[in-house]
């Protein structure tokens, strides 16, 4: 099975522009999350997709949205983008079998850069 | 909310073997995983627990206090390519769906 792919792999931006990132979850994965990591904050939660459908968003401003497709793919949006915008942004898909144990498989991330 | 504290670094001899712990605050705790991440790659999962208890898995073992709200990833027989962060990560239901919340990571150097 072919691994999560997210394009583009690097992105270079200015101020005030707007980006969308794209994800292709694994084949038959329903769920898609988005997180950011940066050096000095982690890896944080941006939101999680489901069945088109946002189940679940982290604490992050508007400028931040998403949304999913039928096909389970994701993409990801972000406007007027800030400085402090630049990071890596990974996309995780899982089985959204309802289970406990619900490993997330991630992509090899957006690397994003605001000058 | 959630929020995780484990040690931002660790250093160990090749062979040898490390404890990474972690210390959680959450509410709707269903589990704990643990995800290994090398430099310029994407984090990849190792382990979960959602009972108390030891898991083991090849030289990697992570155990799980949910009464203390902590747990540790063990690493056995070190290896150069153990050279990694690892983050734990509380797995929490929210507001019908769930998120996974992680920690700042550790970074772990293995030296000869």
């Amino acid at each position: 099975k072919a691994g999560v792919t997210q394009t583009p792999r690097y992105l270079i931006k200015t101020r005030g522009q707007q980006v969308t990132l794209s994800c292709s979850p694994i084949s038959g994965h329903r769920s898609v999350s988005w997180y950011q990591q940066t050096p000095g904050q982690g890896l944080q939660f941006l939101f999680e997709y489901f069945s088109e459908t946002q189940r679940n968003k982290g604490n992050f401003p508007g400028r931040f949205s998403g949304r999913q497709f039928s096909n389970s793919r994701s993409e990801m949006n972000v406007s007027t983008l800030e400085l402090g915008d630049s990071a890596l942004y990974l996309c995780a898909s899982s089985l959204a079998s309802n289970r406990a144990q619900e490993t997330q498989y991630f992509g090899p991330g957006t690397r994003l850069l605001v000058l | 909310g959630q929020s995780l504290e484990q040690p931002s670094e660790v250093t160990a001899v090749e062979g040898a073997i490390v404890q990474i712990n972690c210390t959680y605050q959450t509410s709707g705790f269903y589990g704990l995983s643990w995800y290994q991440q090398h430099d310029g790659g994407a984090p990849t999962f190792l382990s979960y627990n959602a009972l108390d208890g030891l898991e083991e898995t090849g030289r990697f073992s992570s155990f799980l206090s949910r009464s203390d709200s902590y747990g540790y990833l063990l690493l056995q027989e070190l290896q150069m390519k153990d050279s990694a962060s690892y983050f734990c990560a509380v797995r929490a239901i929210t507001g019908g769906g769930n998120k996974l919340t992680f920690g700042t990571g550790t970074q772990l150097k293995v030296e000869l």
